[in-house]
């Protein structure tokens, strides 16, 4: 049973436009939620955060929302480079049970045409 | 270097052979992870540590052994390997009570 999905397998977007991830989850005991941008044959490095305790969080041109009710977060990149074009995956974590384990999505492959 | 690096970064190996993938981290975390990742699949944890000579299963540790003696180093074993564990292999830490994982640049790992 996959916790975490991320039902679009990938996305193209022209460059300067926004480009939106979206991930779903279907344990409500997770309270943190990350988002890892892979580039091919590297590991994943993190780019953003959010608590549940918080509906938005912004870090220059990505801001990632949290929507509880629904069980959806979203990232957003504004402007959209040609940089930005890896994989991206989300992760979902029980802080407040004790737990230190992530949950990954499969991971969506954005494309950011020049 | 500073960071987290493993070893080796492609192995070909055969089905029943002992292979280990090694991970090194500069920072003394006290977490260590592996991950696999496979197409369809994302990553999914294998095993994890939370300090030396303490760890714990995660959600697929089947035919994987690890073990952690000192904090910088956390090897997997794959004690006889099988086609089904060809993968890409990541080491993680974390520096507790920060939430944030910290990824090594991966092994890629084909089982004849």
């Amino acid at each position: 049973d996959q916790q975490v999905k991320q039902n679009s397998p990938s996305l193209s977007v022209q460059e300067g436009r926004i480009s939106i991830l979206n991930c779903d989850y279907t344990n409500s005991m997770f309270d943190y939620f990350l988002w890892y941008k892979k580039y091919p044959a590297e590991g994943p490095t993190f780019l953003i955060s959010i608590s549940s305790i918080k509906d938005k969080n912004e870090d220059g041109r990505f801001t990632v929302f949290l929507n509880k009710s629904a069980k959806h977060l979203s990232l957003h990149i504004v402007p959209s480079q040609p940089g930005d074009s890896a994989v991206y995956f989300c992760a979902a974590s029980k802080v407040g049970a004790g737990t230190y384990k992530y949950i990954f999505g499969t991971g969506t492959r954005l494309k950011v045409l020049a | 270097d500073a960071g987290i690096t493993q070893s080796p970064r492609y192995k070909i190996t055969e089905t029943g052979r002992q292979v280990t993938l090694m991970c090194h981290q500069t920072w003394s975390h006290s977490y260590m992870f592996w991950y696999r990742q496979d197409l369809g699949h994302g990553l999914r944890l294998i095993y994890y540590s939370a300090a030396a000579d303490i760890t714990d299963k995660g959600e697929v540790p089947d035919g994987y052994v690890v073990s952690r003696s000192k904090t910088e180093n956390f090897p997997l074993t794959l004690e006889s390997a099988t086609r089904s564990q060809t993968s890409v292999y990541f080491c993680a830490s974390r520096d507790y009570p920060k939430e944030t994982q910290y990824f090594g640049p991966g092994t890629r790992l084909l089982v004849l």
